[in-house]
C-alpha cells in the first residue's frame, strides 16, 4: 500500500529516549526521511536514507530500519525536541508522508 | 545560502483558479527537481507533486487528490517553480510549501496560505 502509519502521539520525560515508528509496505524497498515541525515553522529534515543525519542535526537524533518499519530515536530527549514528526518516502512515482506524531517532552 | 520564497497565496472562491510561485536562490535551480507540499490548518503534511529537472525530462507527478486540477511548471531562466491550481475546492485550503530535495539535505520555503471560501 502507499500509506505510512505513525502513532499519533508519543510522550517522554526530559532525558528519556523517544522512539517514533513509521510503517508501510514501501519501506521495504525505499528509503525514508524524517522531518521535525515546530508550530508556525516549516519542516526541518532530521534523518534521510533511513539513518543518515544531515549536518547541523544533533547526534541524539538517529534512525533505523527493519523490514517495513522505520524508527526515529531521540536519545536523551530535550524540551526543545517537542514537535510534530513526519516520516516520508517514495511510493512508485509518488511521494507520501506519514500522518505525523506529536512528541511531548515534559 | 539556499532560499525558497513562495508567493501568490490568498483568498479565492471555490471553482476559481490561483497560481503560486516559488522563487529560488543560492543554488543552480535547473539541476534540481522541485516539489510542492501542503498542510491544511491543524492537519499533517500532504505531498502535492513535483517537477523533475530538464535533465530528467522536466516531467511531473501529482497526488491523486490534485491530479487533473493542479499543474506544476518551471522557468529555469528565472529560477521559479509554479503551481497552477484550477477548480479549487474548500478542501484545498492549506499552507503551500515549495521544497528542494537534495541527496543529503532538504530546503523548504516559509509557505503561502491559500484559503478557498465563498
Amino acid at each position: 500500500s502507499y500509506e505510512l502509519t505513525q502513532p499519533s502521539s508519543v510522550s517522554v520525560s526530559p532525558g528519556q529516549t523517544a522512539r517514533i515508528t513509521c510503517s508501510g509496505d514501501v519501506l521495504a524497498k525505499k528509503y525514508a526521511r524524517w522531518f521535525q515541525q515546530k508550530p508556525g515553522q516549516a519542516p526541518v529534515l532530521v534523518i534521510y536514507k533511513d539513518s543518515e543525519r544531515p549536518s547541523g542535526i544533533p547526534e541524539r537524533f538517529s534512525g533505523s530500519s527493519s523490514g517495513t518499519t522505520v524508527t526515529l530515536t531521540i536519545s536523551g530527549a530535550q524540551v526543545e525536541d517537542e514537535a510534530d514528526y513526519y516520516c516520508y518516502s517514495a511510493a512508485d512515482t509518488k511521494m507520501v508522508f506519514g500522518g505525523g506524531t506529536k512528541l511531548t517532552v515534559l | 545560502e539556499v532560499q525558497l520564497v513562495e508567493s501568490g497565496g490568498g483568498l479565492v472562491q471555490p471553482g476559481r483558479s490561483l497560481r503560486l510561485s516559488c522563487t529560488a536562490s543560492g543554488f543552480t535551480f535547473g539541476d534540481y527537481a522541485m516539489s510542492w507540499v501542503r498542510q491544511a490548518p491543524g492537519k499533517g503534511l500532504e505531498w502535492v507533486g513535483f517537477i523533475r529537472s530538464k535533465a530528467y525530462g522536466g516531467t511531473t507527478e501529482y497526488a491523486a487528490s490534485v491530479k487533473g486540477r493542479f499543474t506544476i511548471s518551471r522557468d529555469d531562466s528565472k529560477s521559479i517553480a509554479y503551481l497552477q491550481m484550477n477548480s479549487l475546492k474548500t478542501e484545498d485550503t492549506a499552507v503551500y510549501y515549495c521544497t528542494r530535495e537534495g541527496i543529503t539535505d532538504d530546503y523548504w520555503g516559509q509557505g503561502t496560505l491559500v484559503t478557498v471560501s465563498s
